[in-house]
């Protein structure tokens, strides 16, 4: 199997404070993490790609000084939210890619993407 | 750009009729498409992609590259089915979804 794991799964949290989010692939090593974040009754929207040993790329209007990605080893990402104001109350989840048996690149096809449970970040 | 549009937030069918949850997408190359289901209080998981071509759970989806669509179907639904589903589309190394599609499966 594959699980990914995220701690912790809610946090409450009050303005101005920082927290922080671990995302952990407990049985395979994952050299790519994805980061999203989803609002209620609303679908997942990619925030940044982490990669194991070198800087997240971030998606367009995402703020890299706000969500701080760290991707130490190959089997734990963070992320850290900054400053936090009640704005960045949502649901954050990742997902870590697998290497299967296809030929690597640019296909999906021959990776599996698995998903953590979500972390419910509150701020008041 | 690449992206997925799921016309229905919410679906409702009777247990053992026909389902089917729509998703088009639109991307300037060759698509990867997948369905992934959320079942309450459970993680995303994937359901099936277009290229193996499976069934799993009685779910079907095809690739209409004329139409850009990725329908899911099942022709007898089961309670069991009601979950929250994603169209998913890969390409230039990310995972772009849908909005989503909350089915319920009515007894």
């Amino acid at each position: 199997g594959a699980v990914v794991s995220q701690h912790p799964s809610w946090v409450i949290c009050k303005s101005g404070t920082s927290v922080k989010i671990e995302c952990r692939s407990l049985d395979f090593q994952a050299t790519t993490m994805f980061w999203y974040r989803q609002f209620p009754k609303q679908s997942l929207m990619l925030m940044a790609t982490s990669n194991e040993g070198s800087k997240a790329t971030y998606e367009q209007g995402v703020e890299k000084d706000k969500f701080l990605i760290n991707h130490a080893s190959l089997t734990l990402s963070t992320l850290t939210v900054t400053s936090a104001h009640p704005e960045d109350s949502s649901f954050y989840i990742c997902s870590a890619v697998k290497p299967g048996q296809g030929a690597a690149g640019d296909s999906l096809s021959g990776y599996e993407q698995y998903f953590g449970p979500g972390t419910r970040l509150t701020v008041t | 750009a690449q992206r997925v549009t799921q016309p229905e937030k919410l679906l409702s069918v009777f247990k053992g009729a026909p389902v089917e949850l729509k998703c088009n997408y639109s991307y300037s190359g060759s698509p990867e498409l997948f369905w992934y289901v959320q079942y309450s209080r459970q993680r995303l998981q994937l359901l099936l992609r277009h290229i193996s071509r499976e069934s799993i759970k009685g779910f079907t989806a095809d690739l209409n590259k004329g139409e850009t669509s990725f329908h899911l179907k099942k022709p007898f639904a089961q309670e069991e089915d009601s979950a929250m589903y994603y169209c998913a589309l890969y390409g230039r190394r990310q995972l772009t979804f849908g909005s989503g599609t909350q089915l319920t499966v009515l007894p």
